[in-house]
């Protein structure tokens, strides 16, 4: 299970505070992602970057934010803006869009 | 964009029977297609893909049937055991752009 993680495991947030979470890989991995899954719903994109300093907005981008400033990290930003973040948030990468993601093991937020 | 609906959402079995997850995708020029698997609690692992120039690969108990025509896939488990039972995703990719994934299949297996 090694190559991708992510941290912390579990977050407890207040509302209106924006908190970050992380991630990192030591694959070598040009594309990175971040995903939201909530019960019932299954993967569903938040942010993506093929390369270090772009990254492009995924189909549930309100509320959040990312930065690729190197190859190996991509964190997100979850901001006051998004209406509900308590979800289990899930950071991939693969070596081209095209190609098998690999996922980390997850950070559960909570917001209280 | 893509839209791949998966059924069932949920599926039961007795251990040793057949389970069968299908997915069907909008985009005809979709051409990757992977199923992930999900133990509860733990991060989706690959388990399988196929491309379109393919029509079924296996992988010992597991296969994958890929319909390009009527734009549908379906993963074959066969034998089914206890720790079979997880939380099954199809996938699918339009080009040289991100995955959709649907929704997901809870399969339960029982001894």
């Amino acid at each position: 299970d090694g190559g991708i993680t992510q941290s912390p495991k579990y977050l407890f947030r207040k509302e209106g505070q924006n908190v970050t979470l992380s991630c990192e890989q030591n694959l070598n991995h040009d594309a990175m992602y971040w995903y939201r899954q909530d019960p019932g719903q299954g993967l569903r994109l938040i942010y993506y970057s093929q390369i270090v300093n772009d990254f492009q907005k995924g189909d549930i981008a309100e509320g959040y934010s990312v930065s690729r400033e190197k190859k190996e990290s991509f964190p997100l930003t979850v901001t006051s803006a998004q209406k509900n973040p308590t979800a289990f948030y899930l950071c991939a990468s693969s070596a081209s869009l095209t190609g098998e993601q690999f996922f980390g093991p997850g950070t559960r937020l909570t917001v209280l | 964009g893509e839209n791949v609906e998966q059924h069932p959402s949920t599926l039961s079995v007795q251990e040793g029977d057949s389970a069968v997850i299908k997915c069907t995708y909008s985009d005809s020029a979709s051409n990757y297609f992977p199923w992930y698997k999900q133990e509860l609690g733990k991060r989706p692992q690959l388990i399988i893909d196929i491309r379109s120039n393919v029509g079924e690969k296996k992988d010992q108990r597991i296969a994958v049937t890929l319909n390009k025509t009527a734009k549908h896939f379906s993963l074959h488990i066969t034998e089914t055991q206890p720790e079979d039972s997880a939380v099954y995703f199809c996938a699918a990719n339009s080009g040289y752009s991100t995955l959709t994934f649907g929704k997901g299949t809870m399969l339960l297996v029982s001894p």
